[in-house]
């Protein structure tokens, strides 16, 4: 089965500062995975995704991500972070076929506080 | 294009109470996800259909918890009874292509005294 770990519970940085939140997956296939944020009392947004091709991925929001399958790792990151990134941060895995036919796996999430 | 759109958005009823959750998911998606998040044990997923078809409810804890998919446009997430130990905020996700991603309603936070 597959399983996603987020090391970190809570990260704080300084507002213009630079971020990454870390991301492990298991899986035994290629991997179909995405990072979402979740802002206080709402919905999950997806930042992006990956399934193929470059290993860097464009998100929305400034966020990027990498996918290192040596280290089954998928961490996000953003050159400069703003007030309005406070949130919390999910990584997932998608299982079955097309990468998430069987639904997604999710993390315990980061929660990132941005200080001013 | 509304998005996904859960009712209620909150929910407070009393034990033993049958509690019902809704979902329109997103027109032209073909496959509808229902979440529970915690802080114990973060976001499970409980169900999921396929074209109205239920593929997979092993996630279901109990068999007080029941879906329901009648058309393509609606969901329903029933528990009966309720108990405290359900509360939690509960998210229906729906995906035109899964691999993609899947876009999450707001959800419905669920509160059983």
């Amino acid at each position: 089965a597959q399983s996603v770990t987020q090391p970190d519970i809570h990260i704080t940085v300084s507002e213009g500062a630079s971020l990454e939140l870390r991301c492990n997956y298991s899986y035994g296939a290629t991997p179909y995975l995405f990072w979402y944020v979740q802002s206080p009392g709402q919905g999950l947004q997806l930042l992006l995704k990956y399934f193929s091709g470059d290993t860097l991925v464009q998100g929305i929001k400034g966020f990027e991500a990498e996918f290192k399958r040596s280290q089954s790792s998928f961490n996000l990151r953003k050159p400069s972070v703003h007030w309005s990134d406070a949130a919390e941060y999910f990584c997932a895995v998608g299982a079955g076929s097309g990468g998430g036919a069987d639904g997604l796996t999710f993390g315990k999430g980061t929660h990132l506080i941005i200080q001013p | 294009d509304a998005g996904v759109i859960q009712s209620p958005r909150h929910e407070v009823t009393e034990m033993g109470q049958e509690v019902t959750l809704r979902c329109k998911p997103i027109s032209g998606h073909d496959y509808l996800f229902w979440y529970r998040q915690t802080m114990m044990r973060g976001l499970e997923l409980l169900i999921y259909f396929n074209n109205n078809v239920p593929i997979d409810d092993s996630g279901m804890p109990e068999d007080r918890f029941s879906a329901k998919m009648p058309n393509a446009s609606f969901s329903t997430l029933k528990i009966q009874p309720s108990e405290p130990r359900d509360s939690a905020v509960y998210f229906c996700a729906s995906s035109f292509i899964p691999g993609y991603g899947y876009t999450f309603g707001s959800g419905t936070r669920l509160t059983v005294v």
